[in-house]
């Protein structure tokens, strides 16, 4: 089945110590996005690709990176993780029309998230 | 002012009860609408796209009011599965980029 994946599923990291965490998909969507979602909040887009260009949103702290070296994959860094920084991340996908499944062209389809600790 | 603002509930109904929600949105170029559903420490899914005339799937029904600018979504029925935090999602000026409210929760119980 044509997926989003996330890993890894749990990550534990210390104060300040980098971490990257990684989004692959088997959908074959031009557009990848990252988002922060914190306990009963909406989630948050801290920045997407559509296809190559690399789109941030002008509220995410440069503490956030991304990089996606092909189609398929798509990584978050966060250089220097703070307390505040513990949430799940969610990768996300969407296409244009006509692809199978004959998918909207603006539904996201969501990867099952990383949940962050930093401790 | 949100771009999406819901009602977070808690929606307490018992099974076979009707529940109905809303939320209103602030962009008035808004061109996409769509329900998603997420389970506690889960990802969100897609529920239903939202189109101008109304839409119904299964036991779920939403609409659209662009004058008002505010989405509705009904769940006739209720089964003790459709607990979840319903998300109201629109998509900005920019379509393939959407925004998303803090959801609704429902609770269905037996």
């Amino acid at each position: 089945d044509a997926m989003v994946i996330q890993n890894p599923r749990y990550q534990v990291t210390q104060f300040g110590k980098p971490v990257t965490l990684s989004c692959s998909q088997t959908l074959n969507h031009n557009v990848m996005y990252w988002y922060q979602q914190k306990s009963s909040q909406a989630p948050k887009l801290l920045f997407h690709y559509y296809d190559k260009d690399f789109n941030n949103e002008a509220d995410t702290p440069d503490n956030f990176q991304s990089r996606r070296p092909n189609t398929s994959f798509c990584f978050l860094d966060i250089r220097s993780p703070g307390l505040g920084d513990a949430a799940m991340y969610l990768c996300a996908t969407s296409g244009p029309p006509g692809l199978a499944g004959g998918h909207h062209k603006y539904e996201q389809y969501f990867g099952p998230g990383t949940r962050l600790t930093v401790t | 002012r949100k771009e999406v603002e819901q009602d977070p509930g808690p929606f307490n109904v018992p099974e076979g009860a009707t529940v109905a929600f809303n939320c209103t949105y602030s962009n008035s170029a808004s061109q996409s609408f769509f329900w998603y559903r997420q389970d506690c420490r889960k990802e969100p899914k897609l529920l239903m796209s939202v189109y101008s005339s109304g839409n119904e799937d299964g036991r779920f029904t939403a609409q659209l009011n662009r004058a008002s600018q505010y989405i509705s979504l009904l769940i006739r029925d209720s089964k003790l599965s459709d607990s979840a935090t319903y998300l109201c999602v629109v998509s900005r000026s920019n379509d393939y980029k959407l925004s998303f409210g803090a959801g609704t929760t429902v609770t269905v119980r037996a």
